[in-house]
């Protein structure tokens, strides 16, 4: 079965901190890798999109990983803000069926000051 | 959000009536799509079009109806069939072939009473 997994749930820390979010992942075959950051009544916003090949990927503050061969990627954050504060999903596409995403159910990113 | 548009962002409506999801793009895209998004839940796909006039039953299409007679146009109606209607519903559209990012649209709220 298909599935996306993250950890943790939720998660709250300190401005201006470092954090590391989990996804682990079971769709197969694997096409790419997704990381969207949705605030909260508004609809998601891609961060990175990672294919098999790649095992990093940046875009500002957050840094994006992958392995492949074990199924997992984390979503790195540094110096958190307070507008870091929303749902992070990570989502993944397999290449069977064109267009077809497998979303997690997100960790909850909370930022105080 | 892109040049995606949901309306209206919430909508509220009576148990046993139909109702209708608007989703407009103007980024030229083929393929869009509808999800539910529950709380705590991941995004689930109620149904998909890679082309005009041409669409695919997602995960969960039961109790809804889409149609797709303009590229740029996929609107959704949620039939008095489905059984817990009230949630936030997010369209999205891609260009289609390859590894493309899912654009959002800000969402639709609806709460069935």
């Amino acid at each position: 079965k298909n599935q996306v997994e993250q950890s943790p749930q939720s998660l709250i820390i300190l401005e201006g901190k470092n954090c590391t979010l989990q996804c682990n992942y079971t769709v197969s075959p694997f096409s790419n890798l997704r990381w969207y950051k949705q605030d909260t009544g508004r609809g998601p916003v891609s961060l990175t999109i990672m294919t098999f090949s790649e095992n990093t990927k940046s875009n500002g503050r957050y840094t994006a990983t992958l392995d492949a061969d074990t199924k997992q990627s984390s979503l790195h954050i540094t110096a958190s803000q307070l507008s870091d504060s929303a749902s992070y999903i990570c989502v993944v596409s397999g290449s069977s069926t064109l267009g077809r995403l497998y979303f997690g159910r997100g960790t909850q990113l909370t930022v105080w000051p | 959000d892109g040049g995606i548009t949901q309306s209206p962002k919430y909508l509220f409506r009576k148990e046993g009536q139909n109702v209708t999801l608007s989703c407009e793009q103007n980024l030229n895209h083929d393929a869009m799509y509808w999800y539910r998004q529950d709380p705590g839940q991941g995004l689930r796909l109620i149904y998909y079009s890679q082309i005009v006039n041409d669409f695919q039953k997602g995960d969960i299409a039961e109790g809804y109806s889409v149609s797709r007679e303009k590229k740029e146009s996929f609107p959704l109606t949620v039939t008095s069939a489905q059984k817990n209607p009230t949630a936030f519903y997010l369209c999205a559209s891609e260009p289609g072939q390859g590894i493309n990012e899912q654009y959002f649209g800000p969402g639709t709220r609806l709460t069935v009473t």
